[in-house]
Order: structure tokens, then C-alpha cells, then sequence
């Protein structure tokens, strides 16, 4: 299975301030995600990220707040901006493998807490 | 929306009985995948299940599949401390590579 790794893995952050998780994956893969996973809840999809275009969001998420990058096919950062309280969550990244059968592994994930 | 829908929300047993958990799901889907997450970390893949499959196992882990009622179960046998997390259910989409994800069972195994 792939391996993929996350960081941060964990951050206090300040109200209006960004930061930007970084996402590694040890292969090349086609399709790349990030999910949001709020206090409690279960995961939601923010966007796929596309290798060398721009990322495609869901209903709900913008490209202003949520930029998203894919340089190449085993790296992809997602930034949250502007943060307020509210987009404390848990982020995570996930890679598609087709060798697999299309299972869809996670990272640890990114916990952040907007202060 | 093709969310899925878990129940119970929450279980508790104690160590060495067996934990069946329910997820249903809205449309036509490519597989259904099974996950473990430990509190505030990520998750780990259990088991896919494919829309021609009715059963997989793997280890103490059973799955089923009722493509007809939209609805997959997931048993662990003999249940252990260490089992004690959040499960989700994820169906990955008929048309593409998207996974909608369950609202997730809390599993508490009490030694």
C-alpha cells in the first residue's frame, strides 16, 4: 500500500492567519484528495487534486480559501486561509491505488486549532 | 447525496464478544471500503468490498454486501481492547474515484 506522509501533524494556529499542509506519498499516483473531518463528524471531501492543472472542489469549498497545489504525482499541499475558529479540523490527504483494486489509503492526518 | 449512513452510532462490548456494525448507502457505487480511526488520527484501510462481491473476510474482520438493499454490515469476531475506535463506512462512486463517507460507529471494547 501507499505510504503517505503529513505535515504538520498537528498545530495551534492564530484567527486570520494561513498555513499549509504538506502531503508526500512514497509512489506516483493518479488521483490525489483532501478530506476535512471537523470535531466529531465524519469526513467530507474538499477537492481532488490534479496533477498540473487546477484542483476541483466540492460544493461548500473554494479555491480562495482552500488553495490547493500538485506539482507532481507524489506531492500536494493544501493551504487554509484566513482561518477563524471554525475550520479547526482535522485535514487529510488521500491517494488513490489502482493497483489495489482502487482502495483509497489516508495519511495521518493534519489537526489544527484555530485560537 | 450518496452519504452513507452507519448505525449504530456508538457500541460498547466487552473484550471477546463480537461487534457488527451497519452502513447504508443511496446510489450505485463501485465498492464500499471499511476504515479504522483511532482517536484524532488518520485512518486505517480494513477492507474493500466490490459491487460483485457479497462477502469478504480478512483476519477477525467480516464484511457483507446487499447491493439490492444498499446496505453492507461489518462483524469483528472476538474483540479486543486494542479494537476500540471509530469506524467508517465509505462507498466509492459508480462514476469516478470519490469516496462519500458513513457518519461512523464508535466502538468501545471494555477489558
Amino acid at each position: 500500500s501507499a505510504v503517505i506522509s503529513q505535515k504538520p501533524s498537528r498545530d495551534i494556529c492564530q484567527r486570520g492567519t494561513s498555513l499549509t499542509i504538506q502531503c508526500q506519498v512514497d509512489s506516483q499516483v493518479t488521483m490525489m484528495f483532501w478530506y476535512r473531518q471537523q470535531p466529531g463528524q465524519s469526513l467530507t471531501l474538499i477537492a481532488t487534486a490534479n496533477q498540473g492543472s487546477e484542483a476541483t472542489y466540492e460544493s461548500g469549498f473554494v479555491i480562495d480559501k482552500f488553495p490547493i497545489s500538485r506539482p507532481n504525482l507524489t506531492f500536494s499541499t493544501l493551504t487554509v486561509s484566513n482561518m477563524s475558529p471554525e475550520d479547526s479540523s482535522i485535514y487529510l490527504c488521500s491517494v488513490v491505488e489502482g493497483r489495489t483494486g482502487n482502495t483509497i489509503y489516508f495519511g495521518e492526518g493534519s489537526w489544527l486549532t484555530v485560537v | 447525496s450518496q452519504q452513507g449512513e452507519e448505525d449504530p452510532q456508538a457500541l460498547s462490548i466487552q473484550e471477546g464478544e463480537n461487534a457488527t456494525m451497519n452502513c447504508s448507502y443511496k446510489t450505485s457505487i463501485n465498492n464500499l471500503q471499511w476504515y479504522r480511526q483511532n482517536s484524532g488520527r488518520g485512518l486505517v484501510h480494513l477492507i474493500l468490498i466490490r459491487s460483485n462481491e457479497r462477502e469478504k473476510h480478512s483476519g477477525r474482520l467480516r464484511v457483507t454486501l446487499d447491493t439490492s438493499k444498499k446496505s453492507s454490515s461489518l462483524l469483528i469476531t472476538a474483540s479486543r481492547a486494542a479494537d476500540t475506535a471509530s469506524y467508517f463506512c465509505a462507498t466509492l462512486w459508480a462514476a469516478g474515484n470519490k469516496l462519500t463517507f458513513g457518519g461512523g460507529t464508535r466502538v468501545l471494547v471494555k477489558p
